[in-house]
């Protein structure tokens, strides 16, 4: 089973919300990523966790706060986002970190109003 | 110069016809290389792998690496409609976590 799940699907919200995307993997992977992918564009490394702890950080404005509760977890919490950083919020997991084959979830679809 | 570069497009070809995508970059320490196939408003889904050199078949799908020649490519034989998708190849460097994308090619299979 190849699969990330990532929640929600959508999510609209205001500058002033705090909001938080979720995913998942069941495959036993130790290093998971988010990304931020705008349209027409590929999707753009936010952050990585090997081992649950994070591994890089992309220079990404601390309005963007990720966790890494455990091994089959990543979360990314979001406070006072502006409307430029509406976009799709893609997670994705590797077997290890360095190791290439990373398999994407379907992204949760963020709109800031 | 992108280290990556691959033709937005779109490319629209007719139902049946065997299309060639098709990526190049610059930096020579690329040993890992990939196609996902994006549908709107999906995520990238991985659609063939490639390690070093040569090619890797598929089912319809072939990817071919040329080293020598910093290029590769990724060939569907009996497109259908439901091939209608962006493909993005991707690249890394060995030990290197960080994937390199290509802007992506959008195909229209036309029925």
């Amino acid at each position: 089973d190849t699969e990330v799940t990532q929640t929600p699907k959508h999510l609209v919200m205001g500058m002033t919300n705090k909001k938080s995307l979720k995913c998942e993997q069941h495959m036993g992977h130790r290093a998971m990523y988010w990304y931020k992918q705008k349209a027409k564009k590929p999707p753009e490394l936010m952050f990585v966790y090997s081992y649950e702890k994070l591994s890089i950080n992309e220079s990404v404005p601390s309005r963007f706060s990720p966790e890494c509760p455990n091994s089959s977890l990543l979360n990314l919490h979001l406070h006072a986002l502006q409307p430029e950083d509406s976009a799709l919020y893609l997670c994705a997991s590797s077997p290890s970190q360095g190791t290439d084959t990373q398999y994407f979830g379907p992204g949760t679809r963020l709109t800031v109003l | 110069q992108k280290e990556v570069e691959q033709d937005p497009g779109p490319l629209s070809v007719p139902e049946g016809a065997i299309v060639s995508l098709n990526c190049t970059y610059s930096n020579s320490a690329f040993q890992y290389f990939m196609w996902y196939r994006q549908y709107s408003r999906k995520g990238p889904e991985l659609l063939m792998y490639t390690y070093s050199s040569g090619n890797k078949e598929d089912g319809r799908f072939t990817a071919q690496v040329d080293k020598s020649s910093k290029y590769i490519s990724l060939f569907i034989r009996d497109s259908q409609p439901s091939d209608s998708a962006t493909y993005l190849c991707a690249m890394s460097a060995d030990s290197n976590y960080q994937l390199i994308w290509g802007a992506g090619t959008k195909l229209i299979i036309k029925p």
